[in-house]
């Protein structure tokens, strides 16, 4: 079975405190594909990043960085010096071939991120 | 580039009324995905189509909820007889073609629905 689990449902940190939101997966796949989106109050959902089962480089990018771990099935996201721009919900999803499905993103049930000043 | 445009933004519709959610992917796009995102729950995939195809309809319910992709205009969620249930935040992405891997999702600002 495929499942992304985000344990925190909701965290609370203060203006400049580094705050890492936790994802864990489980699929079956060999290959599979994992994206984080955010979810600010307006309620959009933005795309901020993608990686691939086979690229476990850690990514940077601004306050930003991503650690994935296939040893622990985790892709945990870090946010360094945290603003209150930051608030949002923050979801973790996976996709893969298992069964020769596409398409289907299997996300989490999100993590509340609030940042206050 | 304009990103994926999904309208109406809201919409009411009183118990037993007919709801359509129109979306136009990413130009260049030709993968369009429908998620719904029902209160204190995450998002849950319901149909991926391509044009005039559907790929995997696995999420939809299976009575009252159709969708639809036509070769010209934008794509169709359509839910008959709407039920309270029914209200949520409705989701719409889109992807270019598949090249062997798969490609980044990028979605709408959502269709919010709500049944009177």
């Amino acid at each position: 079975a495929q499942k992304v689990t985000q344990a925190q449902t909701e965290i609370s940190v203060v203006e400049k405190e580094d705050v890492t939101l936790d994802c864990v997966y489980e699929t079956r796949d060999t290959t599979y594909y994992l994206f984080w989106y955010k979810q600010p109050p307006s309620g959009e959902l933005v795309f901020l990043i993608r990686r691939n089962s086979f690229d476990e480089q850690n990514e940077i990018s601004g306050r930003y960085s991503w650690n994935f771990q296939k040893s622990t099935s985790s892709f945990n996201f870090t946010i360094t010096a945290s603003q209150v721009v930051d608030s949002a919900v923050y979801f973790c999803a996976l996709i893969s071939n298992y069964g020769g499905s596409q398409g289907n993103l299997i996300f989490g049930k999100g993590t509340k991120l609030s940042v206050k000043p | 580039n304009a990103g994926v445009m999904q309208n109406p933004r809201h919409l009411v519709r009183r118990r037993g009324q007919e709801a359509r959610l129109r979306c136009s992917p990413m130009k260049g796009h030709s993968h369009v995905y429908w998620y719904r995102q029902l209160p204190e729950e995450g998002l849950k995939f319901m149909v991926y189509l391509q044009k005039e195809n559907i790929i995997d309809e696995s999420g939809m319910p299976k009575e009252r909820f159709s969708a639809e992709f036509p070769k010209e205009g934008p794509s169709i969620l359509r839910i008959q007889q709407v039920v309270r249930g029914d209200s949520a935040a409705y989701f719409c992405a889109s992807s270019p073609p598949w090249t062997g891997a798969e490609e980044t999702q990028y979605f709408g600002p959502g269709t919010r629905l709500l049944v009177l």
